[in-house]
């Protein structure tokens, strides 16, 4: 079955820690984005990339950091200059920009 | 003015009634539409996407005014099932594109 899997689904960490959030996709999709989303909010773009070895900011990319080795593949650091890092992070694909989007599970980061 | 305004909600409708969700757009740059369904906790899924001549698919009836900038979705014979959010969601052409989502509207269906 074709998809988009996050890992991990829950994830805990200390303030001050970094931590990578996977998102890997089989759809061959060539778009591919992360987006946060808090509690009783809308979706709030991070970063996004439509090929591979290029990636462009969002609207909240301060404290993040990605990367685009392979088409499959689009991790998410969220660093210790995030301020407050807890939230509910999506990945997602499309074939191209103007297509609709896939979502994997999500992850849900919580800092102690 | 938010570039995608949904209904705020909640909407609070018995089994087997219909509920019609409204969204108006800004931006006349706007080119592809959809509807989302997001359920508590879960990740947004696809439920429909939207043309100009209208679609329909089961229960479900999407239209798109791009005249008014408006789009709608109509939910008859409502099931417990349907309760969720319900996101509207557009793409819009600045030189690439810019997918907007919109604030999301709840439904509760009730017995």
């Amino acid at each position: 079955d074709g998809g988009i899997t996050q890992s991990p689904k829950y994830l805990f960490r200390k303030e001050g820690q970094n931590v990578t959030l996977s998102c890997e996709q089989n759809l061959n999709h060539d778009a591919m984005y992360w987006y946060r989303q808090d509690p009783g909010q809308g979706l709030r773009l991070i970063y996004y990339s439509q090929i591979v070895n290029d990636f462009q900011k969002g609207d909240i990319a301060e404290g993040y950091s990605v990367s685009r080795e392979k088409k499959e593949s689009f991790p998410l650091t969220v660093t210790s200059a995030q301020k407050n890092p807890t939230a509910f992070y999506l990945c997602a694909s499309s074939r191209d920009r103007n297509r609709e989007l896939f979502f994997g599970e999500g992850s849900r980061l919580t800092v102690l | 003015r938010k570039e995608v305004e949904q209904d705020p909600g909640p909407f609070n409708v018995p089994e087997g009634a219909t509920v019609a969700f409204n969204c108006t757009y800004s931006n006349s740059a706007s080119q592809s539409f959809f509807w989302y369904r997001q359920d508590c906790r879960k990740e947004p899924k696809l439920l429909m996407s939207v043309y100009s001549s209208g679609n329909e698919d089961g229960r479900f009836t999407a239209q798109l005014n791009r005249a008014s900038q408006y789009i709608s979705l109509l939910i008859r014979d409502s099931k417990l099932s349907d309760s969720a959010t319900y996101l509207c969601v557009v793409n819009v052409a600045t030189g690439g594109f810019k997918t907007i989502f919109g604030a999301g509207t709840r439904l509760f269906v009730k017995a």
